[in-house]
């Protein structure tokens, strides 16, 4: 039983590029979510996902697209990356109140 | 959108000293949480509480849930080195979708 894995660990991108985040879970849950950490901002909801097939934005969306096809993974893109997009992106999923977190995957833009 | 004020934003404190921290908020939340984050991981939960003015402990971890409903408070008691960390509350409003709001961390130093 893994929990909430996260794909990659690290990336470092350009000015433009796109790339996509994986968030898989094996524990059955209905309920995904991605969040972003910056230094002194806690974590900020980008996008989140109440079952397959649904997405709704959360407290930052601007610049990221997500989808979820299967209940057990999660998809993060950045279809046209910017520096303000530097952070730490945790993905996390719910059987109810109690969040479980993946490892994050730091991502800085150059 | 929601906000939480979570205080202080850092502690330096001595092994073996006791440490408190807490989460205000404007709105009334129907839940509240305490997660820790040890460096380079994501957080974990520590403690969770479902109903006003609810006292929870877990090992040397005490929270409680505010009559207000505005309010929740996080003690750790005798603290070790392990303690290190970021201290996060959340509050959970209701609803079927299970979102929280993060207060924006407590950054806690133990000198051993």
């Amino acid at each position: 039983n893994a929990g909430v894995t996260q794909t990659p660990k690290f990336r470092v991108l350009k000015t433009g590029q796109s790339m996509t985040l994986l968030c898989a879970q094996d524990m059955n849950h209905e309920y995904m979510y991605w969040y972003r950490q910056d230094p002194g901002m806690g974590l900020r909801l980008i996008h989140y996902s109440v079952g397959e097939g649904t997405t709704a934005k959360g407290e930052v969306p601007d610049g990221y697209n997500v989808s979820r096809l299967k209940k057990q993974n999660f998809l993060l893109g950045l279809e046209s990356a910017a520096p303000s997009q530097t952070s730490v992106y945790f993905c996390a999923s719910t059987r109810g109140f109690e969040q479980f977190f993946g490892p994050g995957t730091r991502l800085t833009v150059l | 959108g929601q906000q939480l004020n979570q205080s202080p934003q850092s502690m330096f404190i001595q092994e073996g000293e006791d440490v408190s921290m807490n989460c205000t908020s404007s709105s009334i939340f129907n839940t509240w949480l305490w997660y820790k984050q040890d460096p380079g991981e994501g957080p974990v939960l520590l403690i969770a509480l479902y109903k006003a003015g609810e006292l929870t402990s877990n090992g040397r971890l005490t929270a409680q849930f505010g009559i207000t409903r505005k309010d929740s408070f996080l003690n750790i008691s005798a603290s070790i080195p392990s303690d290190v960390g970021i201290y996060f509350c959340a509050g959970q409003l209701g609803g079927s979708n299970y979102k929280l709001t993060f207060g924006k961390g407590t950054l806690l130093t133990v000198n051993p």
